[in-house]
């Protein structure tokens, strides 16, 4: 089916911990977000990419970096993991920033840093 | 910077019932976009409204955009249990841009 796939769903990792959350869409589009949510919170945007090859800082950018592999693939990485970063990791896409339509979402990876 | 507030954050309704959420948001925007979340899932988009005035109706959903009074109502009429989920809404963070600031959401309980 047609969408957005994320990897890993679930993950336990220790502080001080490096991993990469993997998402790729197979809808061609332009534009890929990273969000994560925690409770009470709603979402909040970490970084998003309007086209291969570029990426920008949402709102909570820190402690997280971005790669737009290529067209399909965004990848968010976290390079020494904090339970701070314990949440709920959403990928989106959508065709073009100028689109408006809403986001596709991924079905989420929930992290938790012990 | 853009703040996006829901209201109410708890809503417990009976079956057959009506209600409206709330959506207030602080500066000017071009659109607004109602989203739904099942316990455990994804992010499933509702409406997009992307105009004063914008009306548009799914169902039991009716979803409204007032860009005057920074504005959005989600209403529910004769409510289900199947509607049971926490409902977004979401702004751009400025104006013309794609990136979209959350509410805190609304969670929804239909009791028969």
């Amino acid at each position: 089916n047609a969408g957005v796939t994320q990897t890993p769903k679930f993950q336990v990792l220790k502080t001080g911990q490096s991993m990469t959350l993997q998402c790729a869409q197979d809808m061609n589009h332009n534009s890929m977000y990273w969000y994560r949510q925690d409770p009470g919170m709603g979402l909040r945007l970490i970084y998003y990419s309007a086209s291969e090859g570029t990426t920008d800082k949402g709102e909570v950018p820190n402690g997280y970096n971005v790669s737009r592999l290529n067209k399909r693939e965004f990848s968010l990485r976290l390079e020494s993991a904090a339970p701070s970063q314990t949440s709920v990791y959403f990928c989106a896409s959508r065709e073009n920033w100028r689109e408006y339509y809403g986001y596709t979402f991924g079905s989420g990876t929930r992290l938790t840093v012990v | 910077e853009l703040k996006v507030e829901q209201n109410p954050l708890f809503l417990s309704m009976q079956e057959g019932k009506n209600y409206t959420i709330y959506c207030n948001y602080s500066t000017t925007s071009d659109r607004l976009y109602w989203y739904r979340q099942d316990p455990g899932k994804s992010l499933e988009s509702l409406f997009v409204l992307l105009s004063n005035g914008a009306v548009k109706q799914e169902g039991r959903l009716m979803a409204s955009l007032d860009t005057k009074a920074r504005l959005s109502t989600l209403h529910i009429t004769a409510a289900v249990h199947d509607l049971s989920a926490t409902y977004f809404c979401a702004a751009p963070r400025t104006y013309n841009t794609d990136k979209l600031i959350f509410g805190t959401g609304t969670r929804l309980q239909v009791f028969p």
